[in-house]
């Protein structure tokens, strides 16, 4: 079977600009979250969405959203795109939107300049 | 506040020798724990979870952790390393009791290298 895929694998954006990455979750899993990892820390949670809705956001401004398709697929988007939003952008997936067995896909290397 | 914290930044050890890596973790209930490995440029796997039970959990690769409640710990051990194990390692802690979400908290990760 598939791990969770998420594309694409590297991007280079300008300050100011907008960005959208993709994620598809394991077959099976309708629970999707969004983490954040700055060179030299560990991963901080943004979002979770199960079953198409929201159920949890970190300490993330309104610049940061995301959404989850019928299909359990899902994308973040970010706006106004700062030289800190440069980092890995994991996605997780679970089977529910109340299990930690959450498997992660590679990651998105975005860097922003 | 929730929080995990890692000690050690960066260790190195030589192949073959045994392993502690300490996470020490803040929580107002009974945490959910656990421990990711990441190589360079991956995403990040699973070792090991502890839920509840046995204090002692083993996990993939040879690796085990034993969680302390006294001592706020979940220390991960291995008994011998190997030049493969060199990587990142987060401990991390479910927050469940104050959020709806499955939300996890990672520590800063400690960078293990193997001395040949």
């Amino acid at each position: 079977d598939a791990g969770v895929t998420q594309s694409p694998t590297h991007l280079i954006k300008t300050r100011g600009q907008h960005v959208t990455l993709r994620c598809s979750p394991i077959s099976g899993h309708k629970s999707v979250s969004w983490y954040q990892q700055v060179l030299g820390q560990g991963p901080q949670f943004i979002f979770q969405y199960y079953e198409k809705e929201e159920r949890g956001r970190g300490n993330f401004p309104d610049r940061f959203s995301a959404r989850q398709f019928p299909n359990y697929s899902s994308e973040l988007n970010v706006n106004a795109l700062l030289l800190g939003d440069s980092a890995l952008y994991l996605c997780a997936s679970s089977t529910t939107g109340v299990s930690y067995e959450q498997y992660f896909g590679p990651g998105t290397r975005l860097t922003v300049t | 506040a929730q929080s995990v914290t890692q000690p050690d930044i960066h260790i190195t050890v030589s192949e073959g020798a045994s392993l502690e890596l300490r996470c020490n973790y803040s929580y107002g209930a009974t945490p959910y724990l656990f421990w990711y490995v990441q190589s360079p440029g991956q995403g990040l796997q699973l070792l090991l979870k502890y839920f509840s039970g046995d204090t002692l959990v083993q996990g993939i690769k040879g690796f085990e952790a034993e969680f302390k409640r006294s001592q706020s710990s979940f220390n991960l051990r291995k008994p011998s390393v190997h030049w493969s194990d060199a990587a990142e390692y987060f401990c991390a802690v479910g927050a469940t009791r104050y959020s709806s979400a499955s939300k996890i908290i990672f520590g800063s990760g400690t960078r293990l290298s193997i001395r040949p």
